[in-house]
């Protein structure tokens, strides 16, 4: 079936302008996930969704982050006033949460956002 | 996803061989360690996981080994193959108040297989 999907793939901005990263889960995925990729490190967590339940957004870095999931399927990221440290690559991961000891993440292909 | 970087722990091995992959994690209360691989322009893929009261685990060509005393996680590869080329991550998961399955991911080290 359809993976996690993304768009855009890539994202070029100049410094100040907002913009917006969106996120489909697979299907029936409950849990999603937004992850910050810089350029040689590891993954960084920025906001976890899952079902109703209010989001965690202990990861994301500053009140320029916002992100939202409409009917418990699509993901938007937002980020306003966007600084060129915010360049990286933005990645979404779905899970399904029939099992608590499943812990495979599917994740999308990532956003690679450039600000300049 | 964009995985490769110039300060990244390498390991390069000859088609073939096994390899040994390692991490050493933060959290000891953590309740799972998991491993993913990404290659390059994709997001990373779920390899295989242990849990925390576990010292060992095997999938298919792969074993993770976990040390609790030394907070030490391998990931074995056998016969590695060109294909098996990435960075591979491990990641620690926690779950606390109402987060579950969240992951805190390490650097990642870089496979490189030699045909």
């Amino acid at each position: 079936g359809a993976g996690v999907s993304q768009s855009p793939s890539n994202k070029v901005t100049e410094k100040g302008k907002d913009v917006e990263l969106r996120c489909d889960p697979i299907s029936g995925h409950t849990a999603l996930y937004w992850y910050r990729q810089s350029l040689g490190q590891g993954l960084e967590f920025l906001i976890y969704f899952q079902g109703n339940s209010a989001p965690d957004k202990s990861g994301l870095p500053s009140d320029r982050f916002s992100a939202e999931r409409t009917g418990g399927s699509v993901s938007t990221l937002t980020i306003q006033r966007t600084q060129q440290e915010d360049s990286a690559v933005y990645l979404c991961a779905s899970r399904p949460t029939t099992f608590w000891d499943d812990n495979e993440q599917f994740f999308g292909p990532g956003t690679r956002l450039t600000v300049l | 996803g964009e995985s490769v970087g110039l300060h990244l722990p390498t390991l390069s091995v000859q088609e073939g061989d096994n390899s040994i992959i390692n991490c050493a994690y933060s959290n000891s209360a953590s309740d799972y360690f998991i491993w993913y691989k990404q290659e390059s322009g994709k997001g990373p893929q779920f390899i295989i996981d242990i849990r925390s009261n576990m010292d060992k685990r095997q999938g298919q060509r792969v074993t993770v080994l976990l040390n609790k005393t030394v907070k030490h996680l391998s990931l074995q590869i056998a016969a590695t193959q060109p294909g098996d080329s990435a960075v591979y991550f491990c990641a620690e998961r926690n779950d606390g108040g109402t987060s579950y399955g969240k992951l805190t991911f390490g650097q990642g080290t870089i496979l490189t297989v030699h045909p």
